[in-house]
């Protein structure tokens, strides 16, 4: 039932783009992505809802593929402050009852 | 406008002792939920409310986790007895009313909860 997240981790230079991918095995109603740094609250990012989209803004955007049930976070041109944990929270049922997947560590270096 | 607040931020406390966890949403959210991480592992969700009612507890671990939303405002979640494995990060996120699912839930900065 969690959703898998992959890579696990993940080292950057400044300037280079990432993509971490989010897989359910279950229908989905919403994906909800969210960052993390060390001790501080998770920060909003994005939500994707069924009906394949894709949204953006800045140099970070997101994809749902809801035939696959997959999400697909993309962060351009990384900047150090991308650094964290970034984690995708899927809903199977409009309640906003989170199920988040185990986590990427993303790290970016000058 | 105020964020998700959580109280306390930190606490350290002896197995078999109670502790209280104290969470206020964001004025006017109907939605409260409670999430925690255990050190290394994914946020896993506990419960919601909407309003003062409990909508969904399918995630509280056993008995000894009890929330409450008196009044449809703060809520609180008392561990009693407190048990080793129970350490971790309580997060509070709270998210204004209908259509749940496609709402922004805002997190508060989490209560840090060590046994020993």
């Amino acid at each position: 039932q969690q959703p898998v997240q992959s890579p696990q981790a993940v080292i950057l230079r400044e300037g280079e783009d990432a993509v971490i991918n989010c897989s359910s095995s279950k229908a989905l109603y919403s994906v909800h992505w969210y960052r993390q740094k060390h001790g501080e609250a998770p920060v909003f990012l994005m939500i994707l809802l069924k009906g394949g989209e894709q949204k953006g803004h800045d140099k970070i955007s997101a994809s749902f593929n809801e035939k696959k049930q997959q999400s697909s976070l993309y962060l351009t041109a990384s900047q150090l402050s991308y650094s964290g944990t970034y984690f995708c929270g899927t809903d199977t049922s409009n309640t906003g009852k989170l199920i988040f997947g185990q986590g990427t560590t993303l790290q970016v270096k000058p | 406008e105020a964020g998700v607040t959580q109280f306390p931020s930190h606490s350290v406390i002896e197995k078999g002792q109670t502790v209280t966890l104290r969470c206020d949403p964001i004025s006017g959210h109907d939605n409260l939920y409670w999430y925690r991480r255990v050190m290394g592992k994914e946020i896993k969700f506990l419960l919601h409310f909407v309003k003062e009612s409990k909508q969904d507890e399918s995630g509280m671990p056993n008995n000894r986790f009890l929330a409450e939303r008196t009044g449809g405002t703060y809520s609180t979640l008392k561990v009693q007895p407190a048990e080793l494995e129970d350490s971790g990060v309580y997060f509070c996120a709270s998210s204004l009313r209908r259509l749940a699912g496609a709402e922004e839930q805002y997190f508060g900065p989490g209560t840090r909860l060590t046994v020993t």
